[in-house]
């Protein structure tokens, strides 16, 4: 059975940093490509980084490159998602997800990040 | 970036009713690398339709996607009130991957 589970979630302050992690079990990470999606309160889905599984490409969407970094550990079948420079407008719960081509088929719970004083 | 747009913002049905979702591309998507996910609240997004019309295992077959190039359509053949859900659209043809903004499916 394929299960991603996401930890690392919380409360953080304006500017600080967080580090998000999803445990993945039930496929062979490092032929997948995987991805950090967030909703944020009351609003849809939007596509953050993704990373193909060998660590040897990554994609990020504009409004966090620099500011996040993906990356993953083969070994430990996990992903990660370190997340710098945070801002008001980055509190969402953030989905851990993955698939063979880009389409994510394989989708986590989330884990709730919120950036407040 | 592609810019999806989805229409309408919310579909009020009755049970074994035909639902028609639309998501429209600003530009081609290539290959047509479009995925129409379902989306319920506190659960994980459950991906249904990949490259516009090919029904993932475990989806129901009243589920179907259609379309190319800029036009998309999911529909449901006769919703039932499991499928009261949002719906995305997204394109996984262009980094960045961007999604439409969800249609809204209630079953009265």
């Amino acid at each position: 059975e394929v299960q991603l589970v996401e930890s690392g979630g919380g409360l953080v302050q304006p500017g600080g940093s967080l580090r998000l992690s999803c445990a993945v079990s039930g496929f062979t990470f490092r032929h997948y490509w995987m991805h950090w999606v967030r909703q944020a309160p009351g609003k849809g889905l939007q596509w953050v980084a993704m990373i193909k599984g060998d660590g040897s490409q990554r994609f990020y969407v504009d409004s966090v490159e620099g500011r996040f970094t993906i990356s993953e550990d083969n070994a430990r079948n996990s992903l990660y998602l370190q997340m710098d420079s945070l801002r008001a407008d980055d509190t969402a719960v953030y989905f851990c997800a993955g698939g063979l081509g880009w389409t994510a088929q394989y989708w986590g719970r989330g884990t709730l990040v919120s950036v407040s004083p | 970036e592609i810019v999806l747009t989805q229409s309408p913002g919310t579909l009020s049905l009755s049970p074994g009713e035909r639902a028609t979702l639309s998501c429209t591309a600003s530009q081609t998507v290539t290959n047509n690398f479009l995925a129409w996910f379902q989306h319920k609240p506190g659960q994980a997004p459950r991906l249904l339709i990949d490259d516009a019309s090919d029904r993932v295992a475990g989806t129901p077959d009243r589920f179907t996607g259609s379309g190319s190039g800029t036009e998309f359509t999911l529909t449901i053949s006769r919703v039932d009130p499991e499928d009261s859900a949002v719906y995305y659209c997204q394109q996984c043809a262009h980094s960045p991957l961007t999604f439409g903004q969800g249609t809204k499916v209630e079953i009265k």
